[in-house]
């Protein structure tokens, strides 16, 4: 069973760093592009950044590019998201997702819970 | 950046009544490949999106075959043929044809 286990989220200052993680089973992890996707409060999905599998390209959304980084450990089965500078608009919730293999046409078919970030004084 | 356009932004049916959500792109999803990359997801309360469907038509495994997606081009369309209670939730389109990938601004599907 595929299964995305997404962390590390919580409570930080405006200007503070955090790093959350994606624990993926149930795949063949190094095989896959992989995202992180976010919704503020309330509001739509965001897509932030991709990585393809063996972390040799990554591209992000203008509104987190120079700030967040993402990175793979695939001896880990793990993804993760550096995000430093931290603004109140980012605040929301951090889905990691599946995204493709290089010959396919899905986008996103499995995701993680999510990881609350809240950016506040 | 693909603008991707969704309406309607909530939608009221009965249960067992039709249902369909239009989404629009300002370019064309038709990839060097000659596919389409429009897909739909269903975020039902409390929980991550869920993939419906993918290259336009393409139901993911699993999904019931009262949703379809048909279109275009720019245009295209989710219809659920006889809405049921479980199909509550957040529906949103999403280009994957070019980065950034880009989604519509949602559907609310309430029940009756």
């Amino acid at each position: 069973e595929v299964q995305l286990l997404d962390s590390g989220g919580g409570l930080v200052q405006p200007g503070g760093s955090l790093r959350l993680s994606c624990a993926a089973s149930g795949f063949t992890f190094s095989t896959y592009w992989m995202s992180w996707v976010r919704q503020s409060p309330g509001k739509g999905l965001e897509w932030v950044a991709i990585i393809k599998e063996d972390g040799s390209e990554k591209y992000y959304a203008d509104s987190v590019k120079g700030r967040f980084t993402i990175s793979r450990d695939n001896g880990k089965n793990s993804l993760y998201l550096q995000m430093n500078s931290l603004r109140a608009e980012d605040t929301a919730v951090y889905y990691c997702a599946r995204d493709h293999i290089t010959t396919g046409t899905t986008r996103f078919d499995y995701w993680g819970q999510g990881t609350l970030v809240t950016v506040s004084s | 950046d693909v603008v991707m356009t969704q309406t309607p932004v909530s939608l009221s049916v009965t249960p067992g009544q039709p249902a369909s959500i239009s989404c629009k792109s300002s370019q064309s999803l038709v990839y060097s490949d000659g596919k389409t990359y429009l897909f739909w997801y269903l975020q039902k309360p409390g929980q991550p999106p869920q993939l419906l469907i993918y290259e336009v038509s393409r139901r993911l495994s699993g999904v019931p075959d009262r949703f379809s997606g048909s279109g275009s081009g720019t245009d295209f369309t989710l219809k659920i043929s006889r809405v049921e209670a479980e199909d509550v939730g957040d529906y949103y389109c999403m280009q994957g044809e070019r980065l950034p990938y880009t989604f519509g601004q949602g559907t609310k599907l309430e029940i009756k």
